[in-house]
């Protein structure tokens, strides 16, 4: 079966510093999607990539699909408090429903 | 739109008893996920369902039944409760083509003891 992992596991960052997270897949990439959770609360969708080479943008945050490598990384510039929280990829396992990594755990401090 | 909402919100069961965990989605989404959360563990997948009274095994289905009798709603059964089940509980849902992603409730939280 397919499996994400997710780097770092988590990372503290000082406010205004720019900062990256990285998911590696086991297997072929068909779809990656980045989500944003909150401690406590449910995950909110941030992006889906589809294509090798894509990359797209939200605000401050911005993800890129690298389909030969089967990694997507996701990057955010000049950090905020706001930015806070725990990240997590998923993927499509064809057929069934998205796998996910781990996670990255984001602290901001200012 | 509500999106999708679960209840309830938290819950705490003793060792053996039972309860369902409903989840209900307003956007006429075709699929529906049931997922829990623990540390050091993500997400992983229990139970999903393709379409009205359909369902099938996730990655960790057992101790779990599902029933999706109504397109809506999308039900997660445990019928005799034990610790290592003690989680946090996602619902998730999704339409056909869809380009934005599941839409996910706000969690149970479940404790058993």
């Amino acid at each position: 079966s397919q499996e994400l992992e997710q780097s770092p596991q988590s990372l503290i960052v000082q406010e205004g510093k720019n900062l990256t997270i990285n998911c590696t897949s086991s297997k072929t990439l068909y779809g990656l999607y980045w989500y944003k959770q909150k401690y406590g609360e449910g995950l909110i969708f941030l992006m889906m990539l589809q294509k090798g080479g894509e990359e797209k943008s939200h605000e401050k945050i911005t993800a890129k699909l690298d389909e030969k490598k089967q990694q997507s990384s996701l990057h955010i510039t000049a950090s905020q408090p706001s930015h806070a929280g725990i990240y997590l990829c998923g993927a499509d396992q064809a057929g069934t429903a998205l796998i996910f990594g781990k996670g990255t755990t984001l602290s901001v401090s200012s | 739109n509500a999106g999708v909402t679960q209840t309830p919100k938290f819950r705490v069961l003793k060792t053996g008893q039972s309860m369902t965990l409903l989840c209900a989605q307003d956007m006429n989404h075709e699929y529906m996920y049931w997922y829990r959360q623990d540390p050091g563990m993500g997400l992983r997948l229990i139970h999903y369902s393709v379409g009205e009274g359909t369902t099938a095994k996730g990655e960790v289905p057992d101790g779990y039944n599902v029933s999706r009798l109504k397109k809506q709603n999308f039900l997660l059964g445990l019928e005799s409760a034990a610790p290592s089940q003690t989680s946090v509980y996602f619902c998730a849902s999704v339409g056909t083509g869809a380009f934005y992603g599941y839409t996910f409730g706000s969690g149970t939280r479940l404790t058993v003891v």
